[in-house]
Formats: C-alpha cells, sequence, structure tokens
C-alpha cells in the first residue's frame, strides 16, 4: 500500500531564512503534487511534478521529484510571514489517476 | 471560470441521521473525488466518480456512498452518522486523465459536525 511520510512536520522558522520539506512515498508512483492549506480553508494547487528530475518554482517555492528515491523537496527561500500555513505533498498511484495519497503536512510558522 | 463548488458549507447533525453533501465540479471536468479530513487521520480518500461510475473507493465502511449524475455533479451520503464523522469534506475535480497531467482542484469543504 503506498504511503507518504512529510518531515517535519512542524517547522518554526524567522522571516528571510531558507528551508526544506521533505516527502517521502513508498511505491512507485509518476504524479507528485504539493497543495497549501490556510487554517479553516481548502487545498491550493502549488505544483504538480510528472516526471524525474522536475523542478518548479513559483516565487519563494521550488518543489522537486526524484523518482528513483522517492523524494520529493518544497524548498522555501527567504521565508516571509505570508508563507505561514500547512503544506500537503500527495501521489497518485500509478494505477488509480483519480486517489490521492496525502502525507500528513507541514505546518510552516514564519516568524517576523 | 467557476471553481469547484460544494454545498452545504456548514452542517450540524446528532448520532443516527443521515447526510448527503453536493459537489459541482469545474465545467469540463469529469472526475469528481471525496475526501475526509480530520485532525487524527489527515486527509484520506474516500472514492473518485467519473462518467457517473465510482472508479476508486477508499478504506471507509458502507455507510460511506456517493453518486454522480449526468452533469458531473456529485453527492456522497453518510448515513447512521458516528461522532467519528465529524470532519471537513472535500471533493476535488479533474479532468479524469489516465496518464499525464490530471491535477485535482479542490471545493471550499463541507464542516460537518456531529453531536
Amino acid at each position: 500500500e503506498l504511503k507518504v511520510e512529510q518531515n517535519p512536520l512542524f517547522l518554526s522558522m524567522q522571516e528571510g531564512k531558507n528551508y526544506t520539506i521533505y516527502c517521502n512515498y513508498s511505491t512507485t508512483s509518476d504524479r507528485l503534487y504539493w497543495y497549501r492549506q490556510d487554517p479553516g480553508k481548502s487545498l491550493e494547487s502549488l505544483f504538480v511534478l510528472l516526471s524525474n528530475g522536475a523542478v518548479k518554482q513559483e516565487g519563494r517555492l521550488m518543489a522537486s521529484l526524484d523518482t528513483k528515491a522517492r523524494l520529493s523537496t518544497l524548498h522555501i527561500t527567504a521565508a516571509v510571514h505570508d508563507l505561514s500555513a500547512t503544506y500537503f505533498c500527495a501521489v497518485t498511484p500509478s494505477s488509480n489517476t483519480g486517489k490521492l495519497i496525502f502525507g500528513q503536512g507541514t505546518t510552516l510558522q514564519v516568524k517576523p | 471560470k467557476a471553481g469547484v463548488t460544494q454545498t452545504p458549507r456548514y452542517l450540524i447533525k446528532t448520532r443516527g441521521q443521515q447526510v448527503t453533501l453536493s459537489c459541482s465540479p469545474i465545467s469540463g471536468h469529469r472526475s469528481v473525488s471525496w475526501y475526509q479530513q480530520t485532525p487524527g487521520q489527515g486527509l484520506q480518500f474516500l472514492f473518485e466518480y467519473f462518467s457517473e461510475t465510482q472508479r476508486n473507493k477508499g478504506n471507509f465502511p458502507g455507510r460511506f456512498s456517493g453518486r454522480q449524475f449526468s452533469n458531473s455533479r456529485s453527492e456522497m451520503n453518510v448515513s447512521t452518522l458516528e461522532l467519528g464523522d465529524s470532519a471537513l469534506y472535500l471533493c476535488a475535480s479533474s479532468l479524469g486523465l489516465q496518464r499525464g497531467y490530471n491535477e485535482q482542484f479542490f471545493g471550499p469543504g463541507t464542516r460537518l459536525t456531529v453531536l
């Protein structure tokens, strides 16, 4: 059964600092997604990574995918308070396109 | 382009009752998936409907059911509600492609409280 693990689960950091969130998954998958969730809100799509070596960047966030290591990273550069949220990675099992298996989520708190 | 809509946004029920939640996907999307989010279990997949057929199913009891209509709108039903069913229920729509880019877009969710 496909399992997805994120670490850390909670991250408190100062504005201006860099950090990386890690997402490991247990079996083969060719699609990985990153979502953001603000408190009491729904999920906002950040990135879709479709192939080994894929790298996508949007503002201060950059996501990458290593399918051989079954690892994705979400790198935060020069964090700002507005990035405070919970970040989820999710993987689609190869044979089940409409099913997302989510990690536990990483709650990011950026302090001024 | 309108996003995914869910109704109602909030619901309070008592144990033993049943509830029906509704989801309208983005125009042109044929796949609707449902997820349950709780503090303890996180985000868990319930089921996916594509072209009015259940295509995937998660590990939930039979009290949880769903259906999809010809216009791709979907409903999920929970019968004999239990306290543990209190959760945020999210639906997501996508094109439903078997390969390649198949991003799921989430609705605002329905917050269900069971008393």
